[in-house]
């Protein structure tokens, strides 16, 4: 079976530093995505990590550890537009199909 | 410019009354994927084509079906919604790659059911 854990919500300050944590216990691994999702929007795509080690993309910054089935997303000079649901997805088998996390809930705070 | 549209954005039906959820893509892309997503949930895979093969989740109810007429279309028929089939629909897309290919998933808005 397929199995991804998150946290459900997380609070951070405005300016502030965040790290989103994501473990997965999967048949098979191809893959980490990392999208972002608002309230009533359509996910957006934030990173991709296949092999171990930091992918950074401006403020947004994704790590992977295969051998611990662990990742996390890092939130540098947070912004109030940085409220949304953070989700976790791994790519299993050869084809494009994604399990998902159930998301965290992030609150950036004044 | 959107590239993967849903319609309608909200959709109200009839407990038991047949329901269409459209999707369509000016991306090209060969694989169209739909998830049903309740509140506060990961989102779930319901089916998706690749290219015009239809690949239908073992858990997916036989209430749910699909069409995909064209590369650009793809359809969610509910023929009997149940008040459990409130939720968010998502329609996706992506391109027919390799296992490690970094391509993501592209989403349309999604459609939110309502059943009465």
């Amino acid at each position: 079976g397929q199995n991804i854990d998150q946290p459900t919500e997380m609070t951070a300050t405005e300016g502030a530093i965040v790290q989103i944590n994501c473990t997965y216990q999967t048949s098979g691994f191809n893959g980490l995505f990392w999208y972002q999702q608002h309230a009533g929007e359509a996910p957006t795509f934030l990173s991709y990590n296949v092999l171990d080690g930091l992918e950074e993309k401006g403020r947004f910054s994704s790590f992977l550890s295969r051998s611990k089935g662990y990742s996390y997303l890092l939130l540098k000079e947070l912004q109030m537009k940085d409220s949304a649901s953070y989700l976790c997805a791994v790519k299993t088998g050869g084809g494009n199909k994604l399990t998902f996390g159930t998301g965290t809930q992030l609150k950036v705070e004044l | 410019d959107a590239m993967v549209i849903q319609n309608p954005r909200y959709q109200v039906t009839q407990f038991g009354k047949p329901v269409t959820l459209s999707c369509s893509q000016t991306l090209n892309h060969n694989v169209m994927y739909w998830y049903q997503q309740k509140s506060s949930q990961a989102p779930k895979l319901l089916f998706h084509y690749y290219d015009k093969d239809f690949n239908n989740e073992a858990d997916t109810p036989d209430n749910f079906q699909s069409r995909r007429p064209n590369t650009s279309f793809c359809f969610l028929d509910i023929r009997s919604p149940g008040l459990g089939d409130a939720a968010m629909y998502l329609c996706a897309t992506s391109r027919k790659f390799g296992a490690y290919s970094n391509q993501p998933q592209h989403f349309g808005d999604g459609t939110r059911l309502s059943i009465l």
